[in-house]
């Protein structure tokens, strides 16, 4: 299987910092990766698909890189709104796994 | 307005069955992949599987952890995707959220999630 080792696991913020989130693959996946956001009590969200596509709605502010095996989602400037959990995806390769989650926090 | 919405969801003894649906609407049923994703209280997400669509013959994929006790369905006519689980385990106690795949490839819609408990 392809293990999504994604990093930090939580992180406190301010409201208009630049957030940076990483997501390594044990294999080459390509640009099959995708964030997704969570909040409590709600279903994820589609953010970024194919490595750095914003999906549609989704504002500006995120975005998606792929340096080889290496994934990260920025958020420009954090907003109140993007509290939340994060995880990044990929589907290269059937199991599609999941990284362990990122909480960004209050600070 | 693309929707889902899964139900069937409750409380379940060990070794027990349990059928979850999911709904669809807004969208064009037939022409997506579908999938079932999981999320145990607290922690990740956690893959399932997946059915395809008609032209790819409905064909499945699982998760090794669920292969075998898991079963992935599809009915075209009603717009809906199934998810029969048996031999239930304690383990298997989660919300169950199904998901539509862009593309064959990405998951972008996700239903609100039934939550099933495993438990004497």
């Amino acid at each position: 299987d392809i293990q999504m080792t994604q990093s930090p696991s939580s992180l406190s913020a301010s409201i208009g910092d630049r957030v940076t989130i990483t997501c390594r693959a044990s294999h080459d996946i390509s640009n099959f990766l995708a964030w997704f956001q969570q909040k409590p009590g709600e279903a994820p969200k589609s953010l970024i698909y194919g490595a750095s596509t914003l999906q549609s709605g989704v504002p500006s502010r995120f975005s998606g890189s792929r340096s080889g095996t290496d994934f990260t989602l920025t958020i420009s400037s954090l907003q109140p709104d993007d509290f939340a959990t994060y995880y990044c995806q990929q589907s290269s390769d059937y199991p599609l796994t999941f990284g362990g989650g990122t909480k960004v926090e209050i600070k | 307005e693309v929707q889902l919405v899964e139900s069937g969801g409750g409380l379940v003894q060990p070794g027990g069955s349990l059928r979850l649906s999911c709904e669809a609407s807004g969208f064009d049923f037939v022409a997506h992949y579908m999938d079932w994703v999981r999320q145990a209280p607290g922690k990740g997400l956690d893959w399932v599987g997946r059915v395809r669509h008609r032209a790819s013959s409905y064909t499945t994929e699982y998760a090794a952890t669920v292969k075998g006790r898991f079963t992935i369905s599809r009915d075209d006519s009603r717009n809906s995707l199934y998810l029969v689980i048996n031999n239930l385990r304690t383990e298997d106690t989660a919300v169950y959220y199904c998901a539509r795949v862009l593309g064959g490839a990405y998951l972008d819609y996700w239903g609100q999630g039934t939550l099933v408990i495993v438990s004497s």
